[in-house]
């Protein structure tokens, strides 16, 4: 069974950083491109971060340029999302997301499995 | 960025009714428009993609058309689990971008 489970969200003063994790389990982890999205109280869903099978594509969309860092870990079968300087629109659910498999490095796709989520809240 | 207009933002239904979503790119993308559902605080799921392609496990009530700019999800014989709202989102250029939602209640 395909399982994505995120933590490492919390409560965090503007400025300050957290470090999500993504840990996965029920697929070849390094086959497929990885997404971070994030969902504002409320609202709808925002892309953020893309990472390609093996870290060479990553993009990050312009509300996180400079301050998010992409990461993963295919010995660990892990995805990370380091968020610095963080602002209180910044306060969301994020979502790891997989791309179903399209080859190595492919990353525009569709994502066909979510997480659950991961609270972060920015406010002092 | 290509933009994705959905409408409408909202929609009441009754049960069994056809409700139709429409998802209008600034631009063309081709096929590359897929489907999500979300419900209250659950992640969102993937119904259709690639405009028109079915998912395994997704009941045949939903289904999905269109191409270039102007893509329509339909479910046929609204259930009530089916209220939720639904999102769609294109992959043919980053920014990777998501539709404004479309919030389906039964009335």
């Amino acid at each position: 069974e395909v399982q994505l489970v995120e933590s490492g969200g919390g409560l965090v003063k503007p400025g300050g950083s957290l470090r999500l994790s993504c840990a996965v389990s029920g697929f070849t982890f390094s086959s497929h491109s990885m997404h971070w999205v994030r969902q504002a109280p409320g609202k709808g869903l925002e892309w953020v971060s893309s990472i390609s099978t093996s870290s060479r594509y990553i993009y990050y969309a312009d509300s996180v340029k400079g301050r998010f860092t992409i990461s993963r870990d295919n010995a660990q079968n892990s995805l990370y999302l380091q968020m610095n300087s963080l602002r209180a629109e910044d306060t969301a659910v994020y979502y790891c997301a997989r791309t179903t498999y399209c080859g190595v490095d492919c990353y525009l796709t569709y994502f066909d499995y979510w997480g659950q989520g991961a609270l972060v809240t920015v406010s002092s | 960025e290509i933009v994705l207009t959905q409408s409408p933002d909202f929609q009441s239904v009754t049960l069994k009714e056809k409700v139709t979503i429409t998802c209008r790119a600034s631009q063309s993308i081709g096929s590359s428009l897929h489907w999500y559902q979300q419900k209250p605080d659950q992640s969102p799921k993937l119904l259709i993609n690639y405009a028109s392609q079915s998912i395994s496990g997704v009941p045949s009530r939903f289904s999905g058309s269109g191409s270039g700019t102007d893509f329509t999800l339909t479910i046929n014989s609204l259930e009530a689990e089916d209220a939720a709202t639904y999102y769609c989102l294109q992959s043919s250029i980053l920014p990777l971008t998501f539709g404004g939602g479309t919030k389906v209640e039964i009335k």
